[in-house]
């Protein structure tokens, strides 16, 4: 069975940093990209970029760009999306998604949680 | 930017009823060269993640209820659930992968009525 598990809560304070990640299990991790996507309260879903395990090839949503950083460790099948100065306006929940063309297989979710 | 439009943004129909969602994209999503369209639908029920429903546009994911259905071509799109049922209540997103910036719609919420 395909899963991703991302990691726990955070509650953090504007300026700073912080790296979240999501596990695969149960499929090649290399084979497919992986991306990410925000859906801040009670909003839709945005998505933010993307990255290919095998090589770290990564794309992002122009909306995005310079805003955050994805990342990968092939080698213990996971993916990463960090901020190095959070603003109030990151207060939202992060999904990873497994890209099949589709995403066909999506994160539980990690809530970010911004506040002074 | 491929920009996905959806209809309505909220709907209540009964138990038992037709639901019927759209969607259109700004431009189209069909690829000429092997005929498919770039287009999925996603369910999200509150507190949960998006689940994968419709991909290619009228395909079902494996395990999804033939009572969801997807429909349409190049920019225009419906996702219909032939009898509705309670545990359909849920927000559902129209997704286009044609381009890799991967844009959804805004979402239409589905209620009972």
């Amino acid at each position: 069975e395909v899963q991703l598990v991302q990691s726990g809560a955070e509650v953090k304070k504007p300026g700073e940093s912080l790296k979240i990640s999501c596990k695969g299990s149960g499929y090649s991790f290399t084979s497919n990209w992986i991306a990410w996507v925000r859906q801040k309260p009670g909003k839709g879903l945005e998505w933010m970029g993307i990255i290919y395990p095998t090589d770290s090839d990564t794309r992002y949503s122009p909306s995005f760009q310079g805003q955050v950083t994805i990342s990968v460790d092939k080698s213990i099948n996971t993916a990463y999306l960090q901020w190095s100065s959070l603003k109030a306006s990151d207060t939202a929940m992060y999904y990873c998604a497994r890209e099949n063309y589709y995403f066909d297989s999506w994160g539980q979710g990690t809530l970010v949680t911004i506040s002074s | 930017d491929i920009v996905m439009t959806q209809s309505p943004d909220s709907l209540a129909v009964s138990l038992g009823e037709r639901a019927t969602i759209n969607c259109k994209s700004s431009q189209s999503v069909l690829y000429s060269s092997n005929n498919k369209n770039y287009l999925a639908w996603y369910q999200q029920k509150p507190g949960q993640p998006p689940k994968l429903l419709i991909y290619w546009a009228s395909t079902r994911q494996s395990g999804v209820p033939d009572r969801f259905s997807g429909s349409g071509s190049g920019t225009d799109f419906t996702l219909t659930i032939s009898s509705l049922q309670a545990e359909d209540v849920a927000v559902y997103y129209c997704q286009q992968y044609y381009n890799t910036l991967y844009t959804f719609g805004q979402g239409t919420k589905l209620e009972i009525k």
